[in-house]
């Protein structure tokens, strides 16, 4: 069964340092997500992103965080520079055109 | 915006009993409702979904029902196993033509206890 594929599973990083989370879509997918969720609490909507450009994003989703699609498969979210409270589990999600979102794994962000 | 409202919490039942959680949305524009399933380091998996046009939707031992007058829908287990203890998640949206953001409940601990 197709799945969402994310990269890295962990990521360690120290306050104020660039990251980079990874995501591959399932193939023919065309609408894409950033969710996150802090330890115990509710999965969060970041950001969604079609046809190469933001649809919407929430509060949260500053100027410290963009997100792209360099090389038509895999969909980036970065952080510029992280702080203590960005700690959270990121999830990428993506859909066809139906409503129907697949998650992928996720990548648990440790900032020290 | 949305508000979805999850009850509840935690929810401990015997092997083979009924689970049932409930939710309520704020938004009556809200026209898609999906039940997501996490497992300990996983990603929630969506296991049903709704749509505001019909009332109830069945597969194997799940169902959800959809009351659009009160603005809640419930998820039904029926004959519980210990595999189906994990953190399920209810949500709402409102489908749009360039995609829809979903927004969670705060999700509910099942433990089927054996």
């Amino acid at each position: 069964e197709p799945e969402v594929t994310q990269t890295p599973s962990h990521q360690v990083t120290q306050m104020g340092q660039e990251v980079i989370l990874r995501c591959v879509p399932i193939s023919n997918h065309l609408y894409f997500y950033w969710y996150r969720q802090i330890l115990g609490q509710k999965v969060e909507f970041l950001v969604s992103f079609y046809n190469n450009e933001i649809s919407e994003k929430s509060e949260i989703f500053d100027d410290q965080f963009s997100v792209e699609r360099p090389d038509g498969s895999n969909f980036t979210l970065k952080i510029r520079s992280t702080k203590l409270e960005d700690s959270a589990m990121y999830f990428c999600a993506t859909r066809e055109a139906n409503e129907k979102l697949f998650f992928g794994s996720g990548t648990q962000l440790s900032v020290l | 915006g949305e508000n979805v409202e999850q009850h509840p919490s935690t929810l401990s039942v015997q092997e083979g009993d009924s689970a049932v959680i409930k939710c309520t949305y704020s938004d009556s524009a809200s026209n898609y409702f999906p039940w997501y399933k996490q497992e300990l380091g996983k990603g929630p998996q969506l296991i049903i979904d709704i749509r505001s046009n019909v009332g109830e939707k069945k597969d194997q031992r799940i169902a959800v029902t959809l009351n659009k007058t009160a603005k809640h829908f419930s998820l039904h287990i029926t004959e519980t196993q210990p595999e189906d203890s994990a953190v399920y998640f209810c949500a709402a949206s409102i489908s749009g033509p360039d995609g829809n953001k979903l927004v969670f409940g705060a999700g509910t601990i099942l433990r089927v206890k054996s």
